[in-house]
């Protein structure tokens, strides 16, 4: 059971947009502790989506963007394309473990 | 170009011991506090060990506590993990990372990360 909470599965067409929730608590998101995405692509490590909530590293398009709202962060997918099809993992700290965490991961297939 | 190679992964019967190194390049080694994250078959990305850039302060999950050991030699700009007391759930492909503080504790983001090593535990 992961400290922060996230869909098993989303999927959309292309070209539609899709939400990917990270629900967390108030020793870890709710406590105000910075939010992190991540993409792994099948058979690849994970790459650094989005960082500090909002943050896009070089290379990452626009259409990746995030939210957050009390214990909760959102990632947002627009216009979905097939290269997108991946597992998202959203990354916080809690400060009740005092331990780096992750969601348990979200697969997106794009149909 | 950042690099981060992982290596010493194998297969350890339960209760062995296993050291695996992670070779970073391409950056600035000694700034950069360096984590261990892992993934088991068909599962989800679970933090394992944290050490800060000089080595001093080190950090622990509590499913690995007491049994691997972080270390660093800065001068090799490697990072290493000594496992112990290994179990079947250590399993795993463990993963380096490179991460940035962004100046709060536990602010860290994993911004560049290995391709990973393959860890079996079985008799």
């Amino acid at each position: 059971q992961s400290v922060l909470t996230q869909p098993p599965s989303v999927s959309g067409a292309p070209g539609q947009r899709v939400t990917i929730s990270c629900t967390g608590s108030s020793s870890n998101i709710g406590a105000g502790s910075y939010v992190h995405w991540y993409q792994q692509l099948p058979g690849t490590a994970p790459k650094l989506l989005i960082y500090d909530s909002s943050n896009r590293p070089s290379g990452v398009p626009a259409r990746f963007s995030v939210s957050k709202s009390g214990t909760s962060a959102s990632l947002a997918i627009s216009g979905l394309q097939a290269e997108d099809e991946a597992d998202y993992y959203c990354q916080s700290f809690d400060g009740r473990y005092s331990d780096w965490v992750f969601g348990g991961g979200t697969k997106l297939t794009v149909l | 170009e950042v690099q981060l190679v992982e290596s010493g992964g194998s297969l350890v019967q339960p209760g062995g011991s296993l050291r695996l190194s992670c070779a970073g390049s391409g950056f600035s080694f000694s700034s950069y506090d360096m984590f261990w994250v892992r993934q088991a078959p068909g599962k989800g990305l679970e933090y394992v060990s944290a050490i800060s850039s000089n080595g001093d302060y080190t950090y622990y999950a509590s499913s690995v506590k007491g049994r691997f050991t972080i270390s660093r030699d800065n001068s090799k700009n490697t990072l290493y993990l000594q496992m112990g007391s290994l179990r079947g759930e250590d399993m795993a492909v463990y993963y380096c990372a490179r991460a940035t503080s962004l100046g709060v504790t536990g602010s860290h983001y994993f911004d560049y990360w290995g391709l990973g090593t393959l860890v079996t535990v079985s008799s």
